[in-house]
């Protein structure tokens, strides 16, 4: 069965560094996502994106944030200059369509800044 | 108001036992619905879609009910792998149906 693939699984990085998270989504899927979970409140929107660009992105998506899909597979969110409150699960997800589209989310990446 | 709530638990059943979870929704421009299972430090994996018409997988049955702006989801005859925390997620088709999720319900089978 088709699955979201994420890595690294964990990082851990020192404040002020930058991070890229890699993502390779289901292989038809069109429509990719973002979303993190900070430890033990609720999965949050962050972006969403299509067509090689930016569809929707939430509040949290500040200037630090970006994504780019460098290739026909990658999906990648990078923050720029990491902050102590990025820490957080932050997962991928795809979809094969919008409208009331399933999602499928990959299995996270845990980001640590210390 | 939050824009999608669900209690949180923990909810405690026998196996066996069925139980029920609600989430209410605040905006009446939601498009789609979904019931998502999270095991402890896993991504949210869909469960189910949530449809006018209801439906059904299974020992699990989800309704939706857009008048009063609430899904349910219902699981019968409990096992104890089904203890996890469900979460309802609300996509809204005029942004690229990015997915607002409520908090979660823990939900604990004891033998």
């Amino acid at each position: 069965e088709p699955e979201v693939t994420q890595t690294p699984s964990h990082q851990v990085t020192q404040m002020g560094q930058e991070v890229i998270l890699r993502c390779v989504p289901i292989s038809n899927h069109l429509y990719f996502y973002w979303y993190r979970q900070i430890l033990g409140q609720k999965v949050e929107f962050l972006v969403s994106f299509y067509n090689n660009e930016i569809s929707e992105k939430s509040e949290i998506f500040d200037d630090q944030f970006s994504v780019e899909r460098p290739d026909g597979s990658n999906f990648t969110l990078k923050i720029r200059s990491t902050k102590l409150e990025d820490s957080a699960m932050y997962f991928c997800a795809s979809s094969e369509s919008t409208a009331g589209g399933e999602q499928f989310f990959g299995p996270g990446t845990r980001l640590t800044v210390l | 108001r939050k824009e999608v709530e669900q209690d949180p638990g923990p909810f405690n059943v026998p196996e066996g036992a069925t139980v029920a979870f609600n989430c209410t929704y605040s905006n009446s421009a939601s498009q789609s619905f979904f019931w998502y299972r999270q095991d402890c430090r896993k991504e949210p994996k869909l469960l189910m879609s949530v449809y006018s018409s209801g439906n059904e997988d299974g020992r699990f049955t989800a309704q939706l009910n857009r008048a009063s702006q609430y899904i349910s989801l219902l699981i019968r005859d409990s096992k104890l792998s089904d203890s996890a925390t469900y979460l309802c997620a609300v996509g809204f088709s005029g942004g690229y149906n990015k997915l607002i999720f409520g908090a979660g319900t823990r939900l604990a089978v004891h033998p």
